[in-house]
């Protein structure tokens, strides 16, 4: 079973700096999709961006980029310039090629300091 | 349209009662799903529906029925419910044509309270 890990239940972050969210997973399959989907306040599942496993360049959405080390695992999420509306929570999801069956990691709650 | 549109956005349902969610999207994707989110938890998945088909069961209760009558439509029929139950529930959709895998398209999600 895939399995997705969110080893940071909250960080906190200045306006205009730079914070780095960590998820790690398991799986042994080759072909997948990687995401990071924002959760406001408002309720709603928002994705943010999303890697495809066979790719070697990382993904890149204007102030999110992420670091995709498919040896290690590793699907960290960089947020550049933070702003008052990147607070909320933040998950990491795994899900396998040509499968329905997107799995989420527990979730960061990311706070934005003015 | 880009939107998946949930409704009630909160409902209050007895033990005893029957009610139902619904859940609707226009953007063409033959792939819908049901996720259950408890306060402070990841969204847990219940049910998938692949061109009107119910292809994943989470070993979901059966006092939890899905039906899926067209592919814009996506329901959750509620029944004999427990307290435990309450929480958020959340429908999302994707596209299903073949190579393409996208991420999910969520709605804003139904509070469930059960008293």
């Amino acid at each position: 079973a895939q399995t997705v890990t969110q080893s940071q239940p909250e960080m906190s972050v200045q306006e205009a700096e730079t914070v780095t969210l960590s998820c790690t997973y398991d799986t042994s399959e080759s072909d997948y999709y990687l995401f990071w989907y924002k959760q406001p306040p408002s309720r709603q599942m928002i994705l943010v961006i999303r890697q495809e496993a066979y790719k070697q360049q990382n993904a890149t959405e204007n102030r999110f980029s992420v670091n995709f080390q498919k040896a290690a695992k590793s699907f960290s999420l960089k947020i550049s310039d933070s702003q008052l509306g990147d607070a909320a929570m933040y998950f990491c999801a795994y899900r396998r090629y040509n499968n329905n069956d997107m799995r989420f990691g527990a979730g960061t709650r990311l706070t934005v300091k003015p | 349209d880009t939107e998946v549109t949930q409704t009630p956005k909160h409902l209050v349902m007895g033990m005893t009662n029957k009610k139902s969610l619904k859940c609707e999207q226009h953007m063409g994707h033959r792939a819908m799903y049901w996720y259950k989110q408890k306060a402070k938890k990841p969204p847990e998945l219940m049910f998938v529906y692949s061109y009107e088909k119910l292809s994943i069961n989470e070993s979901v209760p059966s006092r939890f029925s899905p039906e899926c009558p067209n592919s814009s439509l996506l329901n959750l029929h509620l029944h004999a419910l427990q307290p435990e139950d309450s929480a958020l529930y959340l429908c999302a959709s994707s596209q299903e044509d073949k190579g393409v895998r996208v991420g999910y398209t969520f709605g804003s999600g139904t509070r469930l309270t059960v008293v």
